[in-house]
């Protein structure tokens, strides 16, 4: 695609329940990264991967938050049994290789209530 | 204490004035340097990259590395009401992974 998508661009959810949030990264990008932006802060380092690999997941808060990407393409971020403290912007950015320039798509605005 | 500190402003200048945008970090292992820049609803995006300590410029962008003060900037010369936006610096050490570590970013206001 043209660049980075994201899906849904907003969801409003009740505490408790699971999510799942989709990235699409730009076509031909092996490297995916998730990121966590609260409001006035910048993106904190959540997971990446290289193809279908995850070498490093070290920055998922709980065993709540897991990630996937099975073909090495489109990605995905579940949220199980999400908590108040999981609202933020959840940013996706994909690059061509590790080392490379990431580039960022527009995000979901997960808001627990 | 975060790695990486950035000053949220906001900073409100008049058109044509030279912005300077500041990060200052603590981990000696960093050695990419970035500059993003995020309008309103939108993702970021890159705006300038350097390797390690110097001077790199790119029109009216200036982004300066010091390694041995550990604080980078970023100069923006003949500010625009355009460029008024969030400015994020980012950084990572050049260890296998690329994973970024950014600033809490920068509110820009350039008035007309």
């Amino acid at each position: 695609g043209a660049g980075v998508s994201q899906s849904p661009r907003y969801k409003v959810t009740k505490r408790g329940q699971d999510v799942t949030l989709r990235c699409d990264p730009i076509s031909s990008h092996a490297t995916l990264y998730w990121y966590q932006q609260a409001l006035g802060q910048g993106p904190e380092f959540l997971t990446y991967f290289n193809y279908e690999a995850q070498p490093d997941k070290s920055g998922l808060p709980s065993d709540r938050f897991s990630a996937e990407r099975p073909e090495g393409s489109i990605s995905t971020l579940t949220i199980q049994r999400t908590e108040q403290r999981d609202s933020a912007m959840y940013r996706c950015a994909s690059s061509p290789g590790t080392g490379e320039t990431q580039y960022f798509g527009p995000g979901t605005r997960l808001l627990v209530l | 204490q975060k790695e990486v500190e950035q000053d949220p402003g906001p900073l409100s200048v008049p058109e044509g004035a030279i912005v300077s945008l500041n990060c200052t970090y603590s981990n000696s292992a960093f050695q990419y340097f970035m500059w993003y820049r995020q309008y309103s609803r939108k993702g970021p995006e890159l705006l300038m990259y350097t390797y390690s300590s110097g001077n790199k410029e790119d029109g009216r962008f200036t982004a300066q590395v010091d390694k041995s003060s550990k604080y980078i900037s970023l100069f923006i010369r003949d500010s625009q009401p355009s460029d008024s936006a969030t400015y994020l610096c980012a950084m990572r050490s050049g260890g296998y992974g690329n994973k970024l570590v950014f600033g809490a970013g920068t509110i820009l206001r350039v008035k007309s």
